[in-house]
């Protein structure tokens, strides 16, 4: 099966600039996770989506981070506007169900300067 | 703090030695996952461990399950350069929570 496609691969802004990202998670994979990884961390959780549902949004900075998951399948996570300790690796994961381990993207890595 | 703590943070060793990295916590967690990350890719899924006392192995690799559900460790036989890498544990609480990430262990295998 495909795995977990996300864009881009790499992002380079400003300070105070807006970025997004795209994650298209594995075809009925109904559960769908955003991870922040800084240099040399484990991923922190940002948002669990079920379906198009928000599950856990409770890590994610809603004064500047943002996401959607429209119709269940492909989601976006935006930030605005974004600062220098944004610089991290955003990892896509996704889930089939209960149970069973989570398929990551390659991630998109994020410098902001 | 992190929920999960992973020892070592580095661990550099020549091919064929072997090693055990370790997973703690004070929490239970109702399953534990271990991934292996290289270098500009996701965590890729090695093992899922659900049972207390649980052992389980993948060729060289030993992944044990504390009997008390809090920690884990990971054993590998005979290292080799391909097992280079960022280790990590990962827990959830229950069946249908996210998972919570350990540091990471990052191990260098020399040939």
């Amino acid at each position: 099966e495909a795995g977990v496609a996300q864009s881009p691969r790499y992002k380079i802004i400003e300070k105070r600039q807006s970025v997004a990202f795209w994650c298209n998670p594995i075809s009925g994979h109904a559960t769908l996770y955003w991870y922040q990884q800084i240099l040399g961390q484990g991923p922190k959780l940002l948002i669990q989506f079920q379906n198009n549902g928000v599950v856990d949004d409770s890590q994610l900075p809603k004064d500047r981070f943002s996401a959607e998951r429209l119709k269940g399948v492909d989601s976006t996570l935006k930030i605005q506007p974004a600062k220098l300790e944004d610089s991290a690796v955003y990892l896509c994961a996704s889930r089939r169900d209960r149970g069973y381990g989570y398929t990551f993207g390659s991630g998109t890595r994020l410098t902001v300067v | 703090t992190q929920l999960l703590e992973q020892s070592p943070q580095f661990l550099s060793i020549q091919e064929g030695e072997n090693l055990t990295v370790y997973c703690n916590s004070s929490s239970v967690f109702s399953s534990l996952q271990w991934y292996r990350q290289e270098p500009g890719e996701g965590p890729v899924l090695l093992v899922t461990v659900v049972t207390g006392g649980e052992v389980k192995k993948l060729k060289r690799l030993t992944f044990q399950f504390g009997d008390a559900r809090k920690d884990s460790s990971l054993h590998i036989t005979a290292a080799q350069p391909g097992d280079t890498g960022l280790y990590l544990c990962a827990g959830a609480r229950n069946a249908g929570n996210m998972l919570t990430f350990g540091g990471g262990t990052r191990l260098m295998v020399k040939p």
